[in-house]
């Protein structure tokens, strides 16, 4: 069973923290690895794609691949109330087929 | 405002009822997938479609029956469904692989609820 785990959280921190989230697969064949935002209510929204070992930014975020510990990982600097959201991971395995995580829950306090 | 559409949005039914969903892209896509996300769950891929035809099929109830008549169309045929059924439906599309990173965009999804 192909498996993807996050701590479901809630992870809480201050505004102008950095968020971590964290990310963890089984499937050594794994090749690309997306990180999704969903507000409540809404559907999830494309953040940020990895498939290289290290790290990878884009703004306030960045990405970072661990391969050989089958580890990703969301940092969000200068965190936003407005970052407030579940964050799901998602590791495309090959062919057509992704496998999601159930999310962790990111609180912003302002 | 993606470049993926849904109707309904919302849709309730009863157990003998038959609906269908609608799922639209206007990305250029050629690849199609169902997800069904229930509470606290991970998102569960239900079908995908490349290039009109079927390539995953996950052991989904034969009370759901999807429908690709084009790449840019994706429908989802209800019947007799069960309380259980009830879950936030998404539809999402992509490149087919081996053209890209293929990232699934999604569709705003249509809340279904099955008394």
């Amino acid at each position: 069973q192909k498996e993807v785990e996050q701590n479901s959280g809630p992870l809480s921190v201050p505004e102008g923290a950095i968020a971590s989230l964290n990310c963890t697969y089984s499937d050594r064949g794994s090749q690309s690895f997306f990180w999704y935002r969903q507000y409540s209510g809404k559907s999830p929204e494309l953040i940020m794609f990895i498939y290289s070992n290290g790290d990878k930014e884009d703004g306030r975020f960045t990405a970072q691949l661990n391969k050989a510990s089958q580890y990703v990982s969301l940092l969000i600097r200068d965190s936003q109330p407005s970052d407030s959201a579940t964050y799901l991971c998602a590791v495309r395995l090959g062919g057509f087929k992704t496998i999601f995580g159930a999310g962790t829950r990111l609180f912003v306090k302002a | 405002e993606t470049g993926v559409t849904q109707t309904p949005r919302h849709l309730v039914m009863g157990m003998t009822n038959k609906k269908s969903l609608k799922c639209e892209q206007h990305l250029g896509h050629n690849a199609m997938y169902w997800y069904k996300q229930s509470a606290k769950k991970p998102l569960e891929l239900m079908f995908v479609y490349s290039l009109e035809e079927r390539v995953e099929n996950n052991s989904v109830p034969s009370r759901f029956s999807p429908e690709c008549p084009n790449s840019s169309h994706l429908f989802l045929h209800l019947h007799t469904l069960q309380p259980e059924d009830s879950a936030l439906y998404l539809c999402a599309s992509s490149q087919a692989p081996g053209t890209g990173i293929n990232e699934q965009f999604f569709g705003p999804g249509t809340r279904l609820t099955v008394l």
